[in-house]
């Protein structure tokens, strides 16, 4: 079975100030981790991928996540929010091998604050 | 604008009805994706092609079927429309066939059923 659970489903962080969103799996296997971000009214952009190569992946925008295979863990970090990463973040756990299954998180909304 | 386009941005129809949605992909792009996102169900995965073949299946309805044409274009089809078919259909593409590979969303058709 494979699961994803993100913790918030709503952040709200002060411009300038360190984003986490956080982000816990469930899997039989070794799975390819991703973290998508929507903006209103728009599809899904790729904002990292972690697939079992190195455990701290850096991403767009000055975004990244770490993986923890240990605490099962994929939290997206960002040093310092801006007004225009205000949007929705979905976490999303794709398994390995022939017969791939993909979940998605239930998303995390970023509210940024002037 | 990620260069992949869906026809049309809305739709309204009834219950009972059939309707079809159409993808371009990127160009060069061989692989399409469907998703699904509603408010009950969150974002699901529904079905890929690749080349023009069924590559991969998600949480697809038997009333939905989708395919992938010689110029590389997909529909999906809906059919038996129901209320709870009302949701947002995105359409995904990737050069590569795993699912995996980074993907490129377009901007949604929004279904309504009523």
């Amino acid at each position: 079975a494979q699961s994803v659970t993100q913790l918030d489903s709503h952040v709200s962080v002060s411009e300038g100030t360190p984003v986490l969103l956080r982000c816990n799996y469930s899997s039989s296997y070794s799975p390819s981790l991703f973290w998508y971000v929507q903006h209103p009214n728009k599809g899904l952009q790729l904002l990292l991928k972690y697939t079992s190569a190195a455990t701290l992946v850096k991403g767009i925008n000055g975004f990244e996540a770490e993986f923890k295979k240990s605490e099962t863990s994929f939290h997206l970090t960002k040093p310092s929010a801006h007004m225009s990463d205000a949007a929705e973040y979905f976490c999303v756990v794709i398994s390995p091998g022939g017969y791939q299954k993909v979940t998605f998180g239930t998303g995390t909304k970023l509210q940024v604050i002037p | 604008d990620s260069g992949v386009t869906q026809t049309p941005k809305h739709l309204i129809t009834a219950t009972g009805q059939r309707v079809t949605l159409r993808c371009s992909p990127r160009s060069g792009d061989l692989s399409v994706y469907w998703y699904q996102q509603s408010l009950d169900q969150g974002l699901q995965f529904l079905i890929q092609y690749y080349n023009g073949e069924e590559r991969a299946k998600g949480n697809i309805l038997e009333r939905f079927s989708a395919q992938q044409f010689p110029d590389l274009h997909s529909e999906l089809n809906l059919s038996s429309l129901e209320l709870g078919d009302s949701a947002l259909y995105f359409c995904a593409s990737s050069v590569a066939g795993g699912l995996n590979n980074e993907q490129f969303f377009g901007p949604g058709t929004r279904l309504t059923v009523l």
